[in-house]
């Protein structure tokens, strides 16, 4: 199993500010992602980030909005670049450690963007 | 559009009965994955079901799986009022290694 530690758990941000969460793993993963979880609804897939290239976005997402790196196997960033009030969400790290197989997830951070 | 639409969307019982939560999908898949979520934190994995399996069990949990009807099932016996949560099916999306999260459904268990 993995443990995920997300930070920071919550904040509350100007609007035109970037914050950047980041997303330690405690043990080596094959995959890492960044989930968007508006408020009421279900996980929205941002994107899979890749280690030492450019992670892959899923439609709707584009780097300049949410540039994510992943320097090495169990650590990932995911910044929220510009923020609008409609980015208030919490946002979900998650790292999977086989093909297809189960997820673990941090805490989550939720984001309030004034 | 989500891959997985979960029913009913919210459901309150009364501890000790039984909760039922059902998930449709869209495409073929290797396999799908009930997961919860309290108080809209991180989410928990509680059981896989591959493909070729009808049925799975994990403690007060049962899962089964119907591929022809594309639609999976979540039995939750003996209800807690700890297990008030949102509960998510997840599958493949198109085949890769991508999750894809269903609508939830959210469970009150009212002690």
């Amino acid at each position: 199993s993995a443990v995920i530690s997300q930070k920071p758990s919550r904040d509350i941000c100007q609007r035109g500010t970037s914050l950047t969460i980041q997303c330690q793993v405690d043990s080596q993963v094959t995959m890492m992602f960044w989930y968007r979880q508006q408020p009421g609804q279900s996980l929205t897939l941002i994107a899979t980030a890749n280690q030492g290239s450019e992670a892959t976005y899923e439609s709707g997402f584009v780097i300049d909005k949410f540039p994510i790196s992943r320097p090495n196997l169990t650590f990932s960033t995911l910044t929220v670049s510009n923020m609008s009030p409609e980015d208030s969400s919490i946002y979900l790290c998650s790292a999977t450690q086989g093909w297809k197989e189960k997820l673990f997830f941090g805490s989550g951070t939720q984001l309030s963007v004034l | 559009s989500q891959q997985g639409e979960e029913d009913p969307q919210a459901l309150s019982i009364q501890e000790g009965e039984n909760a039922t939560m059902n998930c449709s999908y869209k495409t073929s898949i290797n396999n799908l994955q009930w997961y919860r979520q309290n108080s809209g934190r991180g989410l928990v994995h509680l059981i896989l079901i591959r493909s070729n399996e009808r049925e799975k069990h994990s403690g007060r949990l049962r899962v089964t799986l119907d591929t022809s009807k594309k639609s999976s099932s979540l039995l939750i016996t003996a209800s807690r009022a700890a297990d008030t949560a949102s509960y998510f099916c997840a599958t493949e999306w198109d085949s890769s290694y991508k999750l894809i999260f269903g609508s939830g459904t959210r469970l009150l268990v009212r002690p």
